[in-house]
């Protein structure tokens, strides 16, 4: 079955450290998306991809960087930059063109302690 | 720049009575209005989406309205269950484009038994 997998589900790390979030889909998909969900706050955009090797920022992109190297996948890092980085972070995706809507990973709950 | 705005942020009603979240929009260009369901631990599920040609459209007990002029959009849940307690989300496109969207903060619905 075609999907978008998020890996790990939890995730702990101890502060000052870099740590990569995964995500795969097979869907053919060709944007993909990084949300951070804090409670309360809804999705707040942190990096998107339309094509292969090229992304943008988005709303919170500061301390986080991202790859597209691969269509399906888009890894997302949390460097220590990142001042706040306990989160819940979704990665999305869909067709560039069409009405299909964002199919969404599972999640990576992430604690850094 | 674009925004969507979302009521209520919380909704209690009872087992087998209606619910209502209301969502309204700033960009005149939005043509594409996805909903999104998002259970406990997991990601968002889009649940149902209307376009700006269409005023309505239903399914099952779902029913989503578009008011292009007033620049609102409203999900309607009828003969509400246990398992529609949720997060729920209303997202706008950014203009003509289904691969960048907005979303609304959220409404948490529960369902009193």
């Amino acid at each position: 079955d075609g999907g978008i997998t998020q890996s790990p589900k939890y995730l702990f790390r101890k502060e000052g450290q870099n740590v990569t979030l995964s995500c795969e889909q097979n869907l053919n998909h060709d944007a993909m998306y990084w949300y951070r969900q804090d409670p309360g706050q809804g999705l707040r955009l942190i990096y998107y991809s339309q094509i292969v090797n090229d992304f943008q920022k988005g709303d919170i992109a500061e301390g986080y960087s991202v790859s597209r190297e691969k269509k399906e996948s888009f890894p997302l890092t949390v460097t220590s930059a990142q001042k706040n980085p306990t989160a819940f972070y979704l990665c999305a995706s869909t067709h560039n063109r069409g009405s299909y809507g964002y199919t969404f990973g599972s999640g990576t709950r992430l604690t850094v302690v | 720049g674009e925004n969507v705005e979302q009521h209520p942020s919380t909704l209690s009603v009872q087992e087998g009575d209606s619910a209502v979240i209301k969502c309204t929009y700033s960009d005149s260009a939005s043509n594409y209005f996805p909903w999104y369901k998002q259970e406990l631990g997991k990601g968002p599920q889009l649940i149902i989406d209307i376009r700006s040609n269409v005023g309505e459209k239903k399914d099952q007990r779902i029913a989503v309205t578009l008011n292009k002029t007033a620049k609102h959009f409203s999900l309607h849940i009828t003969e509400t269950q246990p398992e529609d307690s949720a997060v729920y989300f209303c997202a706008a496109s950014i203009g003509n484009r289904d691969d960048k969207i907005i979303f609304g903060k959220g409404t948490r619905l529960h369902i009193l038994p």
